[in-house]
């Protein structure tokens, strides 16, 4: 079956832009997570969705945001971008709580300039 | 708060055996998980502890003491294709208040297979 999808792969945007993100897990998972990688801080948890709704948040600025779909697609939102929000964005999916562990798209690479 | 300590560098050559440590402060811990990423690439599921004691799956074992707060990864007969980041996770509540469960990672251990 296919694998999480996340899009765009590459992603330039100028400082104070706003930027959305997408991600499609693998299908009949309905737990969305998103996270941060840099390589300074490694990788943070940002939220996670499940049913729609936000189960968890992690320890970022409101400027960080997202929404999950009927259908499980998710999408983040990044607004007034700065500098530091460069980094890599992966989605993961897992079918409930993730004890079966979490299955990792291959990340959208976003450089602020 | 939460926090997972793992060493930041390892080596070892082919076929040796090596271990990855990881000790872990958090609260409502549902368990110890492990990941690898290769350079560009994504992280991938190697193996989930809930219980104490040792999971094995193949080249890869993994191993759980709730009341050390310590795990460790355990990576046999090495291959250059193992050469690649590991990272611990905890499943925990995070700072949420509710029963909700979220992945906590340590920073990764680098991992270099040498022929």
């Amino acid at each position: 079956k296919a694998g999480v999808t996340q899009t765009p792969r590459y992603l330039i945007k100028t400082r104070g832009q706003q930027v959305t993100l997408s991600c499609s897990p693998i299908s009949g998972h309905r737990s969305v997570s998103w996270y941060q990688q840099t390589p300074g801080q490694g990788l943070q948890f940002l939220f996670e969705y499940f049913s729609e709704t936000q189960r968890n948040k992690g320890n970022f600025p409101g400027r960080f945001s997202g929404r999950q779909f009927s259908n499980s697609r998710s999408e983040m939102n990044v607004s007034t971008l700065e500098l530091g929000d460069s980094a890599l964005y992966l989605c993961a999916s897992s079918e409930g709580q993730g004890a079966g562990g979490y299955t990792f798209g291959s990340g959208t690479r976003l450089t602020v300039v | 708060g939460q926090s997972l300590e793992q060493p930041s560098e390892v080596t070892a050559v082919e076929g040796a055996i090596v271990q990855i440590n990881c000790t872990y402060q958090t609260s409502g811990f549902y368990g110890l998980s492990w990941y690898q990423q290769h350079d560009g690439g994504a992280p991938t599921f190697l193996s989930y502890n809930a219980l104490d004691g040792l999971e094995e799956t193949g080249r890869f074992s993994s191993f759980l003491s709730r009341s050390d707060s310590y795990g460790y990864l355990l990576l046999q007969e090495l291959q250059m294709k193992d050469s690649a980041s590991y990272f611990c996770a905890v499943r925990d509540r995070g700072i949420s208040s509710g029963s909700a469960r979220q992945l906590t990672f340590g920073s990764g251990t680098q991992l270099t297979v040498l022929p």
